[in-house]
């Protein structure tokens, strides 16, 4: 299976300012057929379940603000929310489709500071 | 709108099976694959498997299989989920997610359902 590894667990940013959680593959996520990166990221509020931010490691899905961007190719990748609102306090998840089993990093969970 | 609405929250004992049920709305119901993901208290999200409800055929996570049942009910437009022998390793929250494509598998999800927590206690 492919390991995801998120970091940090946790972080606290002020608002305004940039906040920006990695995600780490146990193996590449690149396709050589299609060029792209199989990785998705979610944003899990408290009480509710996850929400589609991103696939294809940067396609931002239709909806989500354009401060919320993604990055990275092979086995490391990046969330940035370029500046913080106090609506986007949530876990964050990142997700593999590259191969079954389908699997998640832990999550990284954003605070105000 | 595209919403997926779950049944209410079980509590089970040790041994027994819970099913759980999804009923997607919004959108013609065999047009999208639904997947399970369940959340464990304080652990990140684990995908269990997937169901075609255009032709009832499913995949399961390793982990799952042999234990888990994923089926659908045309004419009820809903998906259900079934796992059994549960132990207490098994309490968690419950989710259905609906594909994002029409066209197979994307194997990302939006929308997700609201949840069912179900509880493994003696």
């Amino acid at each position: 299976d492919i390991v995801m590894n998120q970091s940090p667990d946790s972080l606290a940013v002020s608002l305004g300012q940039r906040a920006t959680i990695n995600c780490k593959s146990s193996q590449s996520l690149l396709s050589s057929f299609t060029n792209q990166n199989y990785l998705a990221w979610y944003q899990q509020k408290p009480g509710q379940p996850p929400k589609l931010l991103i696939y294809w490691a940067s396609t931002r899905e239709s909806g989500v603000p354009d401060r919320f961007s993604g990055s990275g190719s092979g086995t490391d990748f990046t969330l940035t929310i370029s500046s913080l609102q106090a609506e986007d306090v949530a876990v964050y998840h990142c997700q593999q489709y590259y191969t079954s089993p389908l699997t998640f990093g832990g999550g990284t969970r954003v605070e105000i500071k | 709108q595209v919403q997926l609405v779950q049944s209410g929250a079980e509590v089970k004992k040790p041994g027994a099976s819970v099913k759980v049920s999804c009923m997607p709305s919004g959108y013609i119901f065999t047009d999208y694959y639904i997947h399970w993901v369940r959340q464990a208290p304080g652990h990140g999200l684990e995908w269990m498997g997937l169901i075609d409800p255009r032709g009832g055929s499913t995949t399961y996570g390793r982990k799952f299989q042999g234990r888990v049942t994923m089926t659908r009910d045309t004419s009820a437009s809903t998906v259900y989920m079934e796992l059994s022998s549960l132990t207490s390793e098994d309490t968690a929250v419950y989710y259905c997610a609906r594909d994002w494509t029409t066209r197979g598998r994307a194997d990302w999800f939006d929308p997700w359902g609201q949840g069912t927590l179900v509880t493994v206690s003696s």
